[in-house]
């Protein structure tokens, strides 16, 4: 079925660590964001991308990556992670521009613990 | 930037009445209002849109009425079910890429 994949669906990572969330889709949209939702709190944009190559950062950046080497992939890497970055990320995609519909698809999220 | 809020962090219902969720927003020239449902361990899911140039859109037993003077929006659920249980976001966008979600709404239904 056609959407967003996120990979993995549950991760711990202990203080320092780095990794990589993975996020694909198939409906060959330009416009793809990451989201990170905490207990009580709306979603609050990380990084967004309206097309490959062509990155910028959201409301709460700091400590998290991203690069739009191609429409599909749209990776978010943490650096050296720390408790605060504990939460459910989510990455999201839609066809972008003008006046175009700006409904987005979600993956199904990630939980991350740092520990 | 823009603001967006919520009157009730949640709403309790009984199955089969009306579910009326408020939104409200701080930005005069946003122009696109979603409307999105989150049930439990999933991501949110879009449910209605409307633009600033209308002020209802009906859907399948969903209303979103827009009142642009006051700057509110709401959604109505009509005869509302036990699946229709989860949490609810309003979104909202201007001329920017950048949309703002508000906290959400738990929709309480009990049988």
């Amino acid at each position: 079925n056609a959407g967003v994949t996120q990979t993995p669906k549950f991760q711990v990572l202990k203080t320092g660590q780095s990794m990589t969330l993975q996020c694909a889709q198939d409906m060959n949209h330009e416009y793809m964001s990451w989201y990170r939702q905490d207990p009580g709190m709306g979603l609050r944009l990380i990084h967004y991308s309206v097309g490959a190559g062509i990155t910028d950062q959201g409301e709460v950046p700091n400590g998290y990556n991203v690069s739009r080497s191609t429409t599909e992939d749209f990776p978010l890497r943490l650096l050296s992670a720390a408790p605060s970055q504990t939460s459910v990320y989510f990455c999201a995609s839609s066809y972008s521009g003008g006046q175009g519909g700006y409904g987005y698809t979600f993956g199904s999220g990630t939980r991350l613990t740092v520990v | 930037g823009e603001s967006v809020g919520l009157h009730l962090p949640t709403l309790s219902v009984q199955e089969g009445d009306n579910s009326i969720i408020n939104c409200a927003y701080s930005n005069s020239a946003s122009d696109y209002f979603i409307w999105y449902k989150q049930e439990s361990g999933k991501g949110p899911q879009f449910i209605i849109d409307i633009r600033s140039n209308m002020d209802k859109r009906q859907g399948q037993r969903v209303t979103v009425l827009l009142n642009k003077t006051v700057k509110h929006l709401s959604l109505q659920i009509a005869a509302t079910q036990p699946g229709d249980s989860a949490v609810y976001f309003c979104v909202v966008k201007g001329g920017s890429y950048i949309p703002t979600f508000g906290r959400g709404t738990s929709l309480i239904v009990h049988p």
